[in-house]
């Protein structure tokens, strides 16, 4: 079970607008700490697509947002691709448990 | 260019020792503020943060492996070593390191992974 709640699956077709929420608590999220975004590509390493909440990366296309706040973050894609199939995981650190933490991953299916 | 390759075994015996090494370039580990991570994904699961080391050599380790794991750095060579005793069937996994500068507080830049299966 992760300390950092993501949907297991979202979908969208070409051109939509989808969003994945990442919820944790009063020890991580909600304490302040920054969460982080990553993209794994079928096959591939994570790549880092927002970091501090709502910072991108040189090179990532503005289709990519975050967002925070309270105790969940989210990460919204716009203008969906086929190229955007993947998984997506949110990161952050949690005080109670004194290390950086990771939500289960979100699988995106674009249709 | 910040490049981070893993080595290592691909296949350990359960209860043997696996170490691991993170060989880097494009940055040094003795700058202020840079850190590297590990970080492992079983097949089919999420990603799991292992241990950290930062440029003032202090360390952190996940709660639940704490026992298992040791993190060191060798700044002459730009590599990350990390250990974890008493390997497992359940510690078959793709392991990754990663550079995770404070500056940015997020790992920034990922090695490709090394696979380690844990079997008899």
């Amino acid at each position: 079970q992760s300390v950092l709640t993501q949907p297991p699956s979202v979908s969208g077709a070409p051109g939509q607008r989808v969003t994945i929420s990442c919820t944790g608590s009063n020890s991580n999220i909600g304490a302040g700490y920054d969460v982080h975004w990553y993209q794994q590509l079928p096959g591939t390493a994570p790549k880092l697509l927002i970091y501090a909440n709502t910072n991108r990366p040189s090179g990532v296309p503005d289709r990519f947002s975050g967002s925070k706040s309270g105790t969940s973050a989210s990460l919204a894609i716009t203008g969906l691709q086929a190229e955007d199939e993947a998984d997506y995981y949110c990161q952050s650190y949690d005080n109670s448990l004194s290390a950086s933490v990771f939500g289960g991953g979100t699988k995106l299916t674009v249709l | 260019q910040v490049t981070l390759k893993e080595s290592g075994p691909a296949l350990v015996k359960p209860t043997q020792t696996l170490t691991l090494t993170c060989t880097f370039s494009g940055f040094s580990l003795s700058t202020w503020g840079m850190r590297v991570s590990w970080i492992r994904q079983p097949p089919t699961k999420a990603l799991e943060w292992l241990a950290r080391i930062d440029w003032n050599d202090d360390k952190f380790y996940s709660t639940s492996l704490k026992t298992r794991l040791t993190i060191s750095k060798d700044t002459s060579k730009n590599q990350v070593v990390l250990t974890m005793t008493n390997m497992d069937p359940v510690d078959t996994a793709t392991y990754y390191c990663a550079r995770s500068p404070m500056t940015k507080n997020a790992m920034d830049v990922w090695g490709q992974g090394t696979t380690v299966a844990v079997s008899s």
